[in-house]
């Protein structure tokens, strides 16, 4: 299986603060990676796909880039709507693995 | 649009099988991948499994001896039966759909997610 490893597991930020976490593979996995927000008490929501695409509807602060193994999400300006735990997600071979979340609040 | 709704009990026997069912409405099952996705509490997700519409699978090695994931085109629904269940199968368990084209292999529609107990 391929491991993803986020960074930081936890993270307090202040409004209008930018915001990076990543996720490194334990392989090569090009740019089959995903970002998801999960609000409490809420399913996932897909934000990042393919590393860098932007999904329909998803506020234009929110971004990601990188390919390999090594992958960057970011928040452009925090807002109080964004607190919620960030999940990577590779689907270049099975299983479908997950991070293990970043959780985010505010300072 | 397209919506996802789970079903089945909220509470199982530890040693007996776990059996859920969601059900795809505003669109059809057809043309794409369908998985299960569970959530322990307070943990990360870890993905069970998938069903393409003409019936093929693949499951997590992890679960893979106790996994079964079946397809209704006809009622539009798939379903999950998770055998001799313990405790820690204790989650909420998602459905949800992989987009297709761009979107391959990305969750684009879940459910809202069904919490099942596993306790005697």
């Amino acid at each position: 299986d391929i491991q993803m490893t986020q960074s930081p597991s936890s993270l307090s930020a202040s409004v209008g603060d930018r915001v990076t976490i990543t996720c490194q593979a334990s392989q090569d996995i090009s740019n089959y990676l995903n970002w998801y927000q999960q609000k409490p008490g809420k399913a996932p929501k897909v934000l990042i796909y393919d590393a860098s695409n932007l999904e329909t509807g998803v506020p234009s602060r929110f971004s990601g880039s990188g390919s390999g193994t090594d992958f960057t999400f970011t928040i452009n300006s925090l807002q109080p709507e964004d607190i919620a735990t960030y999940y990577c997600q590779q689907f270049d071979s099975l299983p479908y693995t997950f991070g293990q979340g970043t959780k985010l609040d505010i300072k | 649009q397209v919506q996802l709704q789970e079903s089945g009990p909220g509470l199982v026997k530890p040693s007996e099988t776990l059996s859920l069912t969601c059900t795809v409405s505003g669109g059809s099952i057809s043309g794409y991948y369908w998985s299960w996705i569970r959530q322990p509490p307070g943990k990360g997700l870890e993905w069970i499994g998938y069903i393409y519409y003409i019936g093929s699978t693949s499951y997590n090695p992890s679960l893979k001896s106790r996994v079964i994931i079946s397809v209704d085109t006809s009622k539009n629904q798939f379903s999950l039966k998770l055998t001799s269940v313990t405790a820690a199968d204790t989650a909420v368990y998602y459905c949800a759909r992989e987009g297709r084209s761009a979107y391959a292999g990305a969750f684009d529609i879940w459910g809202q997610g069904t919490m099942v107990t596993v306790s005697s």
